[in-house]
């Protein structure tokens, strides 16, 4: 199947801080991008869906300014937490999606984030 | 009422043994539906797509009652390698866009 990559695999930073997350599709072109968010022993929580050259859409009781979402290229979308908090630590997901014949969603395997 | 509904369990059986998880959604114009299968501190990664007509994959039969809005995965002959979280998911279309929506997902252990 296609290839996901993200980036880092897992990150510790300051409280106020910002990290970014890096989401790659290796060998195809995605023409739509989600990221989500799991916290433990939790289901993945959609947080925003990204097409490529326009704004994120994001999900109810998701901060924009706090997670920005780039994507730049059909191949790259970036997540970028924004003054961490504690609370936000937690594993962050990827997906990126190909339409052909069919829908088909491939999933990055994930940044652990956790906000010291 | 959460979109879709599973039993979390867990759900300890020995190896060899014949498991049942089922799944419930609740959104009627739900499109497609799935299996994913997740290890601890991965991504999930999909098991199999859900038909009406049903469908086998070796060990594993996924079956979906439209009716009843009923998903369900049997695996057989289970193995150690099988323990993980295994999650119902649904696509649906929201607002225009499709999305998949994640049950809580089921925590199946196998032991020797």
């Amino acid at each position: 199947g296609a290839v996901v990559s993200q980036h880092p695999s897992w990150v510790i930073c300051k409280s106020g801080t910002s990290v970014k997350i890096e989401c790659r599709s290796l060998d195809f072109q995605a023409t739509t991008m989600f990221w989500y968010r799991q916290f433990p022993k939790q289901s993945l929580m959609l947080m925003a869906t990204s097409n490529e050259g326009s704004k994120a859409t994001y999900e109810q009781g998701v901060e924009k300014d706090k997670f920005l979402i780039n994507h730049a290229s059909l191949t790259l979308s970036t997540l970028t937490v924004t003054s961490a908090h504690p609370e936000d630590s937690s594993f962050y997901i990827c997906s990126a999606r190909v339409i052909d014949k069919r829908v088909r969603q491939y999933f990055g395997p994930g940044t652990r984030l956790t906000v010291t | 009422r959460k979109e879709v509904e599973q039993d979390p369990g867990p759900f300890n059986v020995p190896e060899g043994a014949t498991v049942a998880f089922n799944c419930t959604y609740s959104n009627s114009a739900s499109q497609s539906f799935f299996w994913y299968r997740q290890d601890c501190r991965k991504e999930p990664k999909l098991l199999m797509s859900v038909y009406s007509s049903g469908n086998e994959d070796g060990r594993f039969t996924a079956q979906l009652n439209r009716a009843s809005q009923y998903i369900s995965l049997l695996i057989r002959d289970s193995k150690l390698s099988d323990s993980a979280t295994y999650l119902c998911v649904v696509n649906d279309l929201i607002q225009g866009a499709q999305k998949l929506v994640f049950g809580q997902g089921t925590r199946l252990t196998i032991n020797p």
